[in-house]
C-alpha cells in the first residue's frame, strides 16, 4: 500500500542549531514532493516544491533535499528561530493521477 | 487579496443535525478541495471540484456533500451531522489539479466542527 512517513514525533531544537525533518514514502513515482507550514489553529501554507530530477532547492534558510532512490525527502531549517515553531507537512503529487497527499506532519518546537 | 475565505470558525453541532460550510476563493482558481484534518491521520481529501461545474469524491465522502455554485465558491454539507464527523475542516484551491506540473495548493483557516 501507499505510504508517506513522517516522523509524528515533536522535533525540539535550540534557537540558532539546524532542524531536519524526514519526509519517507512507500509505493509512490512523485514527480514533485511539496512542503508546508502549518501553525496552530490555521491552515497549511506552501513553502517548497522539489521535482524528482532535483537534488536539492532552497529558499533562504530553508533547504529541501530529495533522494527518489532512498524514497526520500529532507527539510532543513538552518539557524532556526524561535517563529519557525510550527508543524511541517509533505506532500507528494505522482507523475500520473492528478493527486497530491499528504503526510502527517513534524511539530518542531525552536527553544530560545 | 483574502485567498480561501471559509464559514464558520467553530461550530458545535448535535448528532443527527445538519449544516453547510462555506467557502469561497479569489484567486480565479479553477479547482478547489475540502479535507478534513484529524490527529494521527494527516489531512484527508473528502470532496474535490476540478472545474466548475464539476464534484468528484475524494478518501472520505460518506457523510458530506459538497456544491460547486460558481467559479469562486464551493460548499459542503453534513446531512445528519455524527460524533465521528467531529474534526477540523479545510477548503483549499488550486489553480488546476496538474499537480505533477507544480501546482500548489492554498488553504483556508479551517472550521473547527465539534459534534455531540
Amino acid at each position: 500500500s501507499q505510504k508517506i512517513e513522517q516522523n509524528s514525533e515533536a522535533l525540539n531544537i535550540q534557537e540558532g542549531k539546524t532542524a531536519t525533518l524526514t519526509c519517507n514514502y512507500t509505493n509512490y513515482s512523485p514527480a514533485y514532493l511539496q512542503w508546508y507550514r502549518q501553525d496552530p489553529g490555521r491552515g497549511p501554507v506552501f513553502l517548497l516544491l522539489i521535482r524528482e530530477n532535483e537534488k536539492e532547492k532552497r529558499k533562504e534558510r530553508l533547504k529541501v533535499t530529495f533522494d527518489t532512490t532512498l524514497k526520500q525527502s529532507l527539510f532543513h531549517i538552518t539557524a532556526s528561530q524561535p517563529a519557525d515553531s510550527a508543524t511541517y507537512l509533505c506532500a507528494l503529487a505522482q507523475a500520473a493521477g492528478n493527486k497530491l497527499t499528504f503526510g502527517g506532519g513534524t511539530r518542531v518546537l525552536v527553544k530560545p | 487579496n483574502a485567498g480561501v475565505t471559509q464559514t464558520p470558525k467553530f461550530q458545535v453541532l448535535k448528532t443527527g443535525q445538519s449544516m453547510t460550510l462555506q467557502c469561497a476563493q479569489d484567486m480565479n482558481h479553477n479547482s478547489m478541495y475540502w479535507y478534513r484534518q484529524d490527529p494521527g491521520m494527516g489531512l484527508r481529501l473528502i470532496y474535490y471540484s476540478a472545474s466548475e461545474g464539476t464534484t468528484d469524491k475524494g478518501e472520505v465522502p460518506n457523510g458530506y456533500n459538497v456544491s460547486r455554485l460558481n467559479k469562486r465558491e464551493f460548499s459542503l454539507r453534513l446531512e445528519s451531522a455524527a460524533p465521528s464527523q467531529t474534526s477540523v475542516y479545510f477548503c483549499a484551491s488550486s489553480e488546476n489539479r496538474e499537480f505533477a506540473s507544480g501546482n500548489t495548493i492554498y488553504f483556508g483557516e479551517g472550521s473547527w466542527l465539534t459534534v455531540v
